[in-house]
């Protein structure tokens, strides 16, 4: 398996640009989940999804930032407009219908987004 | 609520010696415990969990923990520190009341020669 694969591996945008970052998750997983990693605030989750429902964002900073998941191979996260304090690079991590008890996420190799 | 606090910002260890990395966390039903490491531009990888059972949990590349439920702490530990052990490490630890991980803020391990 080739593992989350997430598109780009690098963005950089100038501030009020629409940013789209892509997520592949691992085939079979049925939870998917959305980080930001800085170093200010370390690594926090920002949505999750379970059988492509968007389950709890209630880590999503603002309305500028929106996900979705329109089938089980694919997922999106867009910041409309985009603002300098949005750069950080941004995880998508999978894992199975066991996850409630088991909580493996496998995560994807990031985007670093850099908003000028 | 569920959270996890990892002390030390960085630790420091000669190759060959014993290394470890501190974890303590609060939850209110039972925990779950999880350590990931992360290398220089890439994703997190899981390294072990706790979820039941012996308290000496044993996972990938010689590393280990071990759960202590009196002084709410799993700390990551492991015999003999190489080089390329340098990285950094999260402790994870989801309430059995809960659905989601809350990550520590990583510790950064650094090996020498």
């Amino acid at each position: 398996d080739a593992g989350v694969i997430q598109s780009p591996r690098h963005e950089v945008t100038e501030m009020g640009q629409e940013v789209t970052l892509r997520c592949k998750p691992i085939s079979g997983h049925d939870y998917l989940f959305w980080y930001r990693q800085t170093m200010m605030r370390g690594l926090e989750l920002l949505i999750y999804f379970n059988n492509n429902v968007p389950i709890d964002d209630s880590g999503m900073p603002e309305d500028r930032f929106s996900a979705k998941m329109p089938n089980a191979s694919f997922s999106t996260l867009k910041i409309q407009p985009s603002e300098p304090r949005d750069s950080a690079v941004y995880f998508c991590a999978s894992g199975t219908q066991e996850v409630r008890n088991t909580d493996t996420q496998y995560f994807g190799p990031g985007t670093r987004l850099t908003v000028l | 609520a569920q959270s996890v606090a990892q002390p030390e910002d960085q630790v420091n260890v000669a190759e060959g010696n014993p290394l470890t990395v501190k974890c303590t966390y609060s939850v209110s039903g039972n925990p779950y415990l999880f350590w990931y490491v992360q290398y220089p531009n890439r994703g997190l990888q899981f390294l072990l969990k706790y979820i039941t059972g012996d308290n000496l949990v044993k996972g990938s590349y010689g590393f280990e923990a071990e759960f202590n439920k009196s002084q709410t702490s799993f700390h990551l530990k492991k015999p003999s520190a190489l080089v390329s052990d340098s990285a950094l490490y999260f402790c994870a630890v989801r309430d059995s009341g809960y659905s989601t991980l809350t990550f520590g803020k990583g510790t950064m391990l650094l090996v020498s020669p």
